[in-house]
């Protein structure tokens, strides 16, 4: 199975904050990845897939990019809703897997 | 507007199975795979397996194999997901979660269910 990592696992920011989260998968997964927010008692949501491509709905704050193994997430000006768990998941090679999530914490 | 409507809470005792359900809404469920995936309490995401509703064709990870049974009933757009022989780590919060049965987006999950905490104990 492709291992999925993240980094940092957890990350405090500010309002207002831009902040980047890195995933790293361990073989090349070409751009097939996506990323969720999730909030304590919440389902995951889904933001980003295909590496950059924003899901319907989801504000143009968030934005991905990367290929092959090296990925990121980031979030320009954060609101007080942006603090959550994001997690990454590569759906490339079967099974699908996730990163063990970044919890973005308010300063 | 799509939805995914899971059962309720559910209490098991260890050797007992369990039957989660989820009732899709808001679109074609046919056109969609549903595939299940679970939380621990505070852990991460971990996805046990999938059925093509429209076929009934599933495809389980394989530490579940031989437990995981997924089936759905068309006529009521519902999938379910049934575990066996449940053991104190199987206490999770189990998602359904769509994908579209489109070849390489297959397994992005864009719409997920409410959850559904299933808590193994004696």
């Amino acid at each position: 199975d492709i291992q999925m990592t993240q980094s940092p696992s957890s990350l405090s920011a500010s309002v207002g904050d831009r902040v980047t989260i890195t995933c790293r998968a361990s073989q090349g997964i070409s751009n097939y990845l996506a990323w969720f927010q999730q909030k304590p008692g919440k389902a995951p949501k889904s933001l980003i897939y295909a590496a950059s491509s924003l899901q319907s709905g989801v504000p143009s704050k968030f934005s991905g990019s990367g290929s092959g193994t090296d990925f990121t997430l980031t979030i320009s000006s954060l609101q007080p809703e942006d603090f959550a768990t994001y997690y990454c998941q590569q759906y490339n090679s079967y099974p699908p897997t996730f990163g063990q999530g970044t919890r973005l914490e308010i300063k | 507007q799509v939805q995914l409507v899971q059962s309720g809470a559910e209490v098991k005792k260890p050797g007992a199975s369990v039957k989660v359900s989820c009732k899709a809404s808001g679109y074609t469920f046919t056109g969609y795979y549903m595939h299940w995936v679970r939380q621990a309490p505070g852990q991460g995401l971990e996805w046990m397996g999938r059925i093509n509703p429209n076929s009934g064709g599933t495809n389980y990870a394989q530490k579940f194999q031989g437990r995981v049974t997924m089936t759905r009933d068309t006529s009521i757009s519902t999938a379910y997901m049934e575990l066996s022989r449940l053991r104190s780590d199987d206490t999770a919060v189990y998602y359904c979660a769509r994908a579209p049965l489109t070849l390489l987006l297959e397994f992005f999950f864009d719409y997920w269910g409410q959850g559904t905490l299933v808590t193994v104990s004696s």
